[in-house]
């Protein structure tokens, strides 16, 4: 398995504009979380799918952020409008535990600057 | 808030020191990890530690976990220039990890 893929790897967009962020998780891995990641707050949860069903979104700063999970393959985060405070390193991760076991695996990250 | 609190924030050594991270929750976890980031890539996972008081040892790197199973540190013996990332302990809950800020490890040639 390549890993957990996420794209694009880097984005700039102009405050206002819609951002996608994609994510492909390691297949057989149940859950799927979301993170994102500043020098200030570190690395935060934002959102996490068990078996594609939104389990905690309690992270999610605003109603300007969504995720989706339409399959056990593929999810999005979006953002809209962005603001140049949702500059960060978003990560998407995933894990399928087994017993007390539970490693996350993370995908390179997204690197989004709103301007 | 963050619910795992790390200390130091950052440390800068020495080629051939010693040095110790610590982490401390004021929750109880199912489990704790430790897990070690390099510019530019998501976290990996370095050890797993489930019961209370547990020593587990990688190579050069040494893992606690308290009694309580409230707090942990990790233990690196004569560090090396390829120890340098960010090492950042977890907590496990309902298969939920949640992360504490981390501490930045520079080691010096």
């Amino acid at each position: 398995d390549a890993g957990v893929i996420q794209s694009p790897r880097h984005e700039v967009t102009e405050m206002g504009q819609e951002v996608t962020l994609r994510c492909k998780p390691i297949s057989g891995h149940d859950y799927l979380f979301w993170y994102r990641q500043t020098m200030m707050r570190g690395l935060e949860l934002l959102i996490y799918f068990n078996n594609n069903v939104p389990i905690d979104d309690s992270g999610m700063p605003e109603d300007r952020f969504s995720a989706k999970m339409p399959n056990a393959s593929f999810s999005t985060l979006k953002i809209q409008p962005s603001e140049p405070r949702d500059s960060a390193v978003y990560f998407c991760a995933s894990s399928q535990p087994t017993g007390l076991d539970t490693e996350a695996f993370f995908g390179q990250g997204t690197r989004l600057t709103v301007v | 808030t963050q619910l795992l609190e790390q200390s130091p924030q950052f440390l800068s050594i020495q080629e051939g020191e010693n040095l110790t991270v610590y982490c401390n929750s004021s929750s109880v976890f199912s489990s704790l990890q430790w897990y070690r980031q390099e510019p530019g890539e998501g976290p990996v996972l370095l050890v797993t530690v489930v019961t209370g008081g547990e020593v587990k040892k990688l190579k050069r790197l040494t893992f606690q976990f308290g009694d309580a199973r409230k707090d942990s540190s990790l233990h690196i013996t004569a560090a090396q220039p390829g120890d340098t990332g960010l090492y950042l302990c977890a907590g496990v809950s309902d298969y939920k990890l949640s992360f504490g800020a981390g501490t930045t490890v520079t080691v010096r040639a």
